[in-house]
């Protein structure tokens, strides 16, 4: 049982390149989200999920897509990366109220 | 829209002493309400939650919170810290009806020897 599985771990892009960030969970959950962590700032909700084919916009949506076509899977693209995205990424997946978070992806964007 | 406030983004204590995270949430329902803990380079950990049974709520490396509806509050204790305790700790609230998750800015404990 892997949980919640999100790669890579670390990325860097250069300004105007796009990218997908990659989540997996096993755990059978129809609530997954993304979080950008800064600092000083929490984590921030970027898009969720509560069932495939169904998602919606969280706190800090801007520059970034999502689509989650299969239960397992909840993908976030960057349509063309910025230097203010340049944060930690969080996945996480829930269920009955506890949210399970992925390892993170550390992303620079120069 | 609910919310929470961590007041503290720093604490620092003693090892043995007494450790008190500040959480307070605004929710126009009753909320369900966690705490987080993040160790350097990790994701983040469960440690306690309350969803309405019991008010003093015990988590796992025996800290504990208790939510007081009179002050909108949820604070995060533990009677002793250890040096394992250091860590980022974040407050968080879901409504009822989702699992949307809205996190505190946190606040990151230093425990010295």
């Amino acid at each position: 049982n892997a949980g919640v599985t999100q790669t890579p771990k670390f990325q860097v892009l250069k300004t105007g390149q796009s990218m997908t960030l990659q989540c997996a969970q096993d755990m059978n959950h129809e609530y997954m989200s993304w979080y950008r962590q800064d600092p000083g700032m929490g984590l921030r909700l970027i898009h969720y999920s509560v069932g495939a084919g169904i998602t919606d916009q969280g706190e800090v949506p801007n520059g970034y897509n999502v689509s989650r076509s299969t239960t397992e899977d909840f993908p976030l693209r960057l349509l063309s990366a910025a230097p203010s995205q340049t944060s930690v990424y969080f996945c996480a997946s829930t269920g009955y109220t506890e949210a399970f978070f992925g390892q993170g992806t550390r992303l620079t964007v120069v | 829209a609910q919310s929470v406030t961590q007041l503290g983004s720093h604490v620092s204590v003693s090892e043995g002493a007494l450790v008190l995270l500040r959480c307070n949430y605004s929710s126009s329902v009753p909320p369900y309400l966690f705490w987080y803990v993040q160790y350097p380079n990790q994701g983040l950990q469960l440690l306690l939650k309350y969803t309405s049974a019991a008010t003093l709520v015990k988590g796992i490396n025996g800290f504990e919170a208790e939510f007081k509806k009179s002050e909108t509050s949820f604070h995060l204790t533990k009677p002793s810290a250890h040096m394992s305790d250091a860590a980022e700790y974040f407050c968080a609230v879901s409504d009822r009806d989702t699992d949307k998750l809205i996190f505190g800015t946190g606040t990151r404990l230093q425990v010295f020897p």
